[in-house]
């Protein structure tokens, strides 16, 4: 079976800075692996998506992950946050052809 | 272009009642999903239906029942409901297996609370 750790559970960052999310999973075989958004009292939307053909992962509104497998990580990242990023984050592992594992979510809050 | 519709939005039972959650999607997707979110747990597949005709047990299934009633609509019944049920449901569907990197699309949610 497929696990997640989201490694922070709330992100603080100042607009304009770096954002980082971290996770890491367990895998016995090469996974599928995703980022997904959820933005307060809505569902969740595909930030981006692993799918071997390149580590490095580019998704919408900035964002970016790095899939490492030798440190089995997929961590989050964009440049410079903006208050609409505010939102809580979710790192999912795919368990089976039908079944995802959902990390614990990060929450980010974004500073002005 | 809907995507994924879940309704009610809000819904408040007493211990032992019934409900229907409806969920439809017009995307012609195969695969359909009913997930659960807790705080700090983030979401929990609760059945899924890789196809129209089939249902198979998620993570938390007990206290649950699914209906596949055509390629569109995906229901999940609480026969009897009880506080532990207080959640909010998600629907979601794919065209195909997350192992194939397709994608879910998540409905709005439903906030369920059982007294």
């Amino acid at each position: 079976a497929q696990s997640v750790t989201q490694l922070d559970s709330h992100v603080s960052v100042s607009e304009g800075t770096p954002v980082l999310l971290r996770c890491n999973y367990s895998s016995s075989y090469s996974p599928s692996l995703f980022w997904y958004v959820q933005h307060p009292n809505k569902g969740l939307q595909l930030l981006l998506k692993y799918t071997s053909a390149a580590t490095l992962v580019k998704g919408i509104n900035g964002f970016e992950a790095e899939f490492k497998k030798s440190e089995t990580s997929f961590h989050l990242t964009k440049p410079s946050a903006h208050m609409s990023d505010a939102a809580e984050y979710f790192c999912v592992v795919s368990d089976s052809d039908y079944k995802l594992s959902f990390g614990a979510g990060t929450t980010v809050t974004v500073r002005a | 272009n809907a995507g994924v519709t879940q309704t009610p939005k809000f819904q408040v039972l007493k211990t032992g009642q019934s409900m229907t959650l409806q969920c439809a999607q017009d995307m012609n997707h195969n695969s359909m999903y009913w997930y659960r979110q807790d705080p700090g747990m983030g979401l929990r597949l609760i059945y899924y239906s890789a196809s129209e005709g089939t249902t198979d047990k998620g993570e938390v299934p007990n206290g649950y029942n699914v209906s596949r009633l055509n390629k569109r609509e995906f229901s999940l019944r609480l026969e009897s409901a009880a506080p532990s049920q207080t959640s909010v449901y998600f629907c979601a569907s794919s065209e195909g297996p997350v192992q194939e990197y397709y994608e879910q699309y998540f409905g709005p949610g439903t906030r369920l609370t059982v007294t």
